[in-house]
């Protein structure tokens, strides 16, 4: 059964800290795997990762993939108080299925 | 563009009656996936349509759910009769096409009370 497992489960840190968010997977033919961020509302889209090894960036977010170990982590640097939400992870298989771990909550204090 | 439109927002029924969702993607957007979000399970895909097909609708916990996608641009997720245990909140999500990423519509809160 394909899965999708993230951790830590939740992480509080304080502002200015750099945090790594892991996850990792188990799934038939992947084709991609997907980082979204959540607050209150509907999860928003931040990176799509196919090939390994190669870093994608977006300010202080970067993500990066690793294909033989079957893993993905999000970095975030210098954080702030806004970047408080769920992370989720996602994996897209060749058959078009989409599923999502059960995401990191992360709180950063002030 | 609108985005992926879902409604009501909102959703209070008593255990027993029916309950429809409905979803427009974003136009020219030709998959489209339902999810169930809870806090204790996460988000867990219910079933997904390609060119308005349903491909997979293994994740529909039992066959009081169903779904349909008349055409491009509406889909419905039923559930009858309600239970308390289907209180969650429902999201629709729409893609171009198979590989790009997923866009989430605000979704629906469902109480069943």
């Amino acid at each position: 059964e394909d899965k999708v497992v993230q951790s830590p489960l939740s992480l509080v840190v304080h502002e200015g800290d750099t945090v790594t968010l892991n996850c990792s997977y188990e799934v038939t033919n992947f084709r991609s795997l997907l980082w979204y961020k959540q607050e209150k509302k509907a999860p928003t889209f931040l990176f799509m990762l196919t090939s390994s090894g190669i870093e994608k960036k977006s300010g202080r977010l970067s993500s990066i993939l690793d294909k033989k170990e079957l893993f993905s982590i999000l970095n975030i640097t210098a954080t702030q108080t806004g970047d408080s939400a769920v992370y989720l992870c996602a994996v897209e298989s060749r058959d078009d299925k989409i599923i999502f771990g059960k995401g990191t909550r992360l709180h950063i204090l002030p | 563009d609108a985005g992926v439109i879902q409604s009501p927002r909102h959703e209070v029924t008593e255990m027993g009656q029916e309950v429809t969702l409905r979803c427009k993607p974003i136009s020219g957007h030709n998959s489209l996936f339902w999810y169930r979000q809870t806090m204790m399970r996460g988000l867990e895909l219910l079933i997904y349509f390609n060119n308005n097909v349903p491909i997979d609708d293994s994740g529909m916990p039992e066959d009081r759910f169903s779904a349909k996608m008349p055409n491009a641009s509406f889909s419905t997720l039923k559930i009858q009769p309600s239970e308390p245990r289907d209180s969650a909140v429902y999201f629709c999500a729409s893609s171009k096409m198979p590989g790009a990423p997923l866009l989430f519509g605000p979704g629906t809160r469902l109480t069943v009370t």
